[in-house]
């Protein structure tokens, strides 16, 4: 069965804290993984996506992992501000066309001053 | 370019009415998806269309919904007879072609009283 799991739940740290939020995925057949940030009321905002051959894709404090044998991917937050609390979404994109996504739960991030 | 433009944000409707949700690719998006989100849960793939075509409908329930994506005009979710197990934030994202570039609407939220 095509998952995908995410770690933790939920996340407080302090404004200016790093953080890592933790993605494992068992989907077959691989296209692509993406992460999200969906703030409260809206829908989710693409932050990075990553094909099989890529490790890493940053953008700005974002960075993505991927270990495509492991089947987990990470998403490293460097100096939070308190603009980053939203809930963030990993995504596995399944088949060679990518049309079906499928969607973690999401970490819920708080950062507090 | 407005986006996806999604309406209402909010619908309330009573056990037994329809509920009818609108969405607006962006300009030069043919591909249109619609998502459901529940509360704790992560967003669920319901279907798939293209103009006037249906491409997957897999994660459709099989009674109450359908879906269209006429030549002219926004795609229309439509929900029959409206039990309070539909309550949810039904988001939309389309694409200019298969799978890439997804971008999401801001959501309607149905609440079923």
């Amino acid at each position: 069965k095509n998952q995908v799991e995410q770690s933790p739940q939920s996340l407080i740290i302090l404004e200016g804290k790093n953080c890592t939020l933790q993605c494992n995925y068992t989907v077959s057949p691989f296209s692509n993984l993406r992460w999200y940030k969906q703030d409260t009321g809206r829908g989710p905002v693409s932050l990075t996506i990553m094909t099989f051959s890529e490790n890493t894709k940053s953008n700005g404090r974002y960075t993505a992992t991927l270990d495509a044998d492991t089947k987990q991917s990470s998403l490293h937050i460097t100096a939070s501000q308190l603009s980053d609390s939203a809930s963030y979404i990993c995504v596995v994109s399944v088949g060679q066309a990518g049309t079906a996504l499928i969607f973690g739960k999401g970490t819920t991030l708080s950062v507090s001053s | 370019n407005a986006g996806v433009m999604q309406n209402p944000r909010h619908l309330v409707r009573r056990r037994g009415q329809e509920a009818r949700l609108r969405c607006s690719p962006m300009k030069g998006h043919s591909h249109v998806y619609w998502y459901r989100q529940l509360p704790e849960e992560g967003l669920k793939f319901m279907v798939y269309l293209q103009k006037e075509n249906i491409i997957d409908e897999s994660g459709m329930p099989k009674e109450r919904f359908s879906a269209e994506f006429p030549k002219e005009g926004p795609s229309i979710l439509r929900i029959q007879q409206v039990v309070r197990g539909d309550s949810a934030a039904y988001f939309c994202a389309s694409s200019p072609w298969t799978g890439e570039g997804y971008t999401f609407g801001s959501g309607t939220r149905l609440t079923v009283v």
